[in-house]
């Protein structure tokens, strides 16, 4: 099992650029999250989904896009990046239910925008 | 609203010195609390969960443990490997943990 898979690692945009962090996971897990990570703020929730078509806001939604078609990928949409988006994003998945949702991280995307 | 606070934010041992860092939460209903180790440029790598108060968990030089209002992460006899930022976190009292609440971590030194 390769886990969860992120790409890119690293990106590059000017502001008003648009763009698609990916994640994927091959552990059949239904749960799939999104955080940012920035200095002194601790991990942040963005956008997390229950399963394939069901989406739900986190703390920190604001400029970000997510859809799920599958069970396995969970693509977070920049629209339009601005410098405050600038930070680490980690995905994150679990399975559903009862004491087994531990959440298991990607190696993270780092992302500059200018 | 949910929160965790972690202390010391930064902790320098030198090795097999031991000490024990700190997560205080605050949530209306404990469901458990997660630790983390993270790497530099790596993503959280999972270690602990902590159910409810008075349980303990071991692994290698590292042992968590639960009250109503905090946990510890106790290192005993450090080793430079250890060396990384902790962090703790907790899902809401209700609805899915996938939202978790993470505090903002201990970074670990450990020297030789």
């Amino acid at each position: 099992n390769a886990g969860v898979t992120q790409t890119p690692k690293f990106q590059v945009l000017k502001t008003g650029q648009s763009m698609t962090l990916q994640c994927a996971q091959d552990m059949n897990h239904e749960y799939m999250s999104w955080y940012r990570q920035d200095p002194g703020m601790g991990l942040r929730l963005i956008h997390y989904s229950v399963g394939a078509g069901i989406t739900d806001q986190g703390e920190v939604p604001n400029g970000y896009n997510v859809s799920r078609s599958t069970t396995e990928d969970f693509p977070l949409r920049l629209l339009s990046a601005a410098p405050s988006q600038t930070s680490v994003y980690f995905c994150a998945s679990s399975l559903a239910g009862g004491r087994e949702e531990t959440q298991y991280f990607g190696p993270g995307t780092r992302l500059l925008v200018l | 609203e949910d929160q965790v606070t972690q202390s010391p934010e930064a902790l320098r041992l030198q090795e097999g010195e031991s000490s024990s860092l700190n997560c205080s939460y605050t949530v209306s209903g404990l469901r458990g609390l997660f630790w983390y180790r993270q790497d530099p440029g790596k993503g959280p790598e999972f270690l602990f969960t902590l159910y409810s108060a008075g349980e303990e968990k071991e692994k290698e030089r590292l042992k968590a443990t639960l009250t109503k209002k905090e946990s510890f992460l106790h290192i005993t006899a450090p080793k430079p490997e250890d060396s990384a930022t902790y962090l703790c976190a907790v899902p809401p009292s209700t609805g899915t943990a996938s939202k978790l609440t993470f505090g903002t971590g201990t970074r670990l030194q450990v020297t030789l």
